[in-house]
């Protein structure tokens, strides 16, 4: 079955790294992401990794999988106060190739 | 830059009113989704087509939700009669099947209150 849980709430100080974690059901998955909802905003795709990747680096973003216990994460390093939003992982299971979102996380970066 | 473009942005209705929302997709992609995002559930998935053609509807409430694609440049999601707990962000997305790893565009959502 589909299922993505995240923890609903993190917060950090200004210039700490946030790491933001979630755990999916599907191992089918061929590629999960991570979206950024900024308030009265839709959903903004901040990274993905595909399935066969352990780890990918984008500028302050890390994401890492780990396949066997179903387990990604995002780490935002010197996180700012612009980074406050609701952060969702999804996957995408092989079949229709539709979104399943996580929860959502609300990360607040306090100055 | 090309989005998603989600009108009206915001709608206030009386319960048992008509009310249909309107997405205008990404020139180009085939595939569109139909989400909802409230408090308690999150974000659903209510339809999503491929090449205009319905996949799956199934969370939709099939009494009075429905969603239609009358032409690759719009999609709608009508609700009739609608209730005050179908107040929530509706949002439209489309991408390109097969780009792989890309994801989706969302537009900026609808908020609907039914009072």
């Amino acid at each position: 079955g589909e299922d993505v849980e995240q923890s609903l709430f993190l917060s950090v100080r200004e210039g700490d790294s946030s790491v933001i974690n979630c755990t999916y059901t599907d191992s089918s998955s061929t590629y999960l992401y991570w979206y950024k909802q900024e308030p009265g905003a839709g959903l903004q795709l901040l990274t993905y990794i595909f399935s066969n990747m352990d780890m990918k680096q984008d500028q302050r973003l890390t994401v890492l999988l780990n396949k066997k216990d179903k387990h990604l994460s995002l780490r935002i390093a010197d996180t700012q106060t612009g980074d406050s939003a609701i952060y969702f992982c999804a996957e995408t299971p092989p079949s229709f190739q539709k979104l399943v979102f996580g929860t959502g996380t609300r990360l607040l970066v306090s100055p | 830059d090309a989005r998603v473009t989600q009108t009206p942005r915001h709608k206030v209705t009386e319960m048992g009113q008509e009310v249909t929302m309107r997405c205008q997709p990404i020139l180009g992609h085939n595939t569109v989704f139909w989400y909802r995002q409230t408090m308690m559930q999150g974000l659903e998935l209510l339809a999503y087509f491929r090449n205009r053609a319905p996949l799956d509807d199934s969370g939709m409430p099939k009494d009075r939700f429905s969603a239609e694609m009358p032409d690759a440049t719009l999609a709608t999601l009508k609700i009739q009669p609608s209730e005050p707990r179908d107040s929530a962000v509706y949002f439209c997305a489309s991408g390109l099947v097969g780009t792989g790893g890309r994801g989706y565009t969302f537009g900026s959502g609808t908020r609907l209150t039914v009072v």
